[in-house]
């Protein structure tokens, strides 16, 4: 079983319209969640950590956290082309140690215009 | 910008060859790591030093030999690559070593071996 596991995609979802992106991990006692952002071509960039179960709004991004399910999400509301990227999930504080991230393969979105 | 460069960007080399990677943070920060993230796979953890002292070494070949002479500043030394070993390879830092710490990336260095 993948530790971090997602849905490679694509993903495709038309321009306004909300893009829904999952996360599933195996470690029951990991503590810290975080998404990326990875252009093609380029280095992830950071979109949001979450710690705590629940919602987490920032922007157009709200990370959703259920531990209990071991699954975190990231909704981004009124897509945009510019968005249209890969979106990294990556689980922290498990059993492998405080500070190793496990990432997903990621899932690729396109928003269509 | 994100506070982490890396030199070169682009790097072609020969298996015989011998280069180094650098990574520089602007942040402040205490941790640094080296990451490898090829294709249709998830980004690996190579290296990760704190506070300059290597604490992790995700089995990697000796190969691949990082350097960190401060928290702000790391190599990864490279001789006798693989083709296999062609990737990007990514360093990070983290303001410190803990399970909640959010890590930046600088902007990677494309490493092909022929």
């Amino acid at each position: 079983q993948k530790e971090v596991e997602q849905n490679s995609g694509p993903l495709s979802v038309p321009e306004g319209a909300i893009a829904s992106l999952n996360c599933t991990y195996s470690d029951r006692v990991s503590q810290s969640f975080f998404w990326y952002r990875q252009y093609s071509g380029k280095s992830p960039e950071l979109i949001m950590s979450i710690y705590s179960n629940g919602d987490k709004e920032d922007g157009r991004f709200t990370a959703q956290l259920n531990k209990a399910s071991q699954y975190v999400s990231l909704l981004i509301r009124d897509s945009q082309p510019s968005d249209s990227a890969t979106y990294l999930c990556a689980v922290n504080g498990g059993i492998t140690g405080t500070y190793k991230y496990i990432f997903g393969t990621g899932t690729r979105l396109k928003v269509l215009a | 910008e994100t506070g982490v460069t890396q030199t070169p960007r682009h790097l072609v080399m020969g298996m015989t060859n011998k280069k180094s990677l650098k990574c520089e943070q602007h942040l402040g920060h205490n941790a640094m790591y080296w990451y490898k993230q090829s294709a249709k796979k998830p980004l690996e953890l190579m290296f990760v030093y704190n506070f300059k002292e290597q604490t992790e070494n995700n089995s990697v070949p000796s190969r691949f030999s990082p350097e960190c002479p401060n928290s702000s500043h790391l190599f990864l030394h490279l001789h006798t690559l693989q083709p296999e070993d062609s990737a990007l390879y990514l360093c990070a830092s983290s303001e410190k070593l803990a399970e909640y710490n959010e890590q930046f990336f600088g902007p990677g260095t494309r490493l092909t071996v022929l």
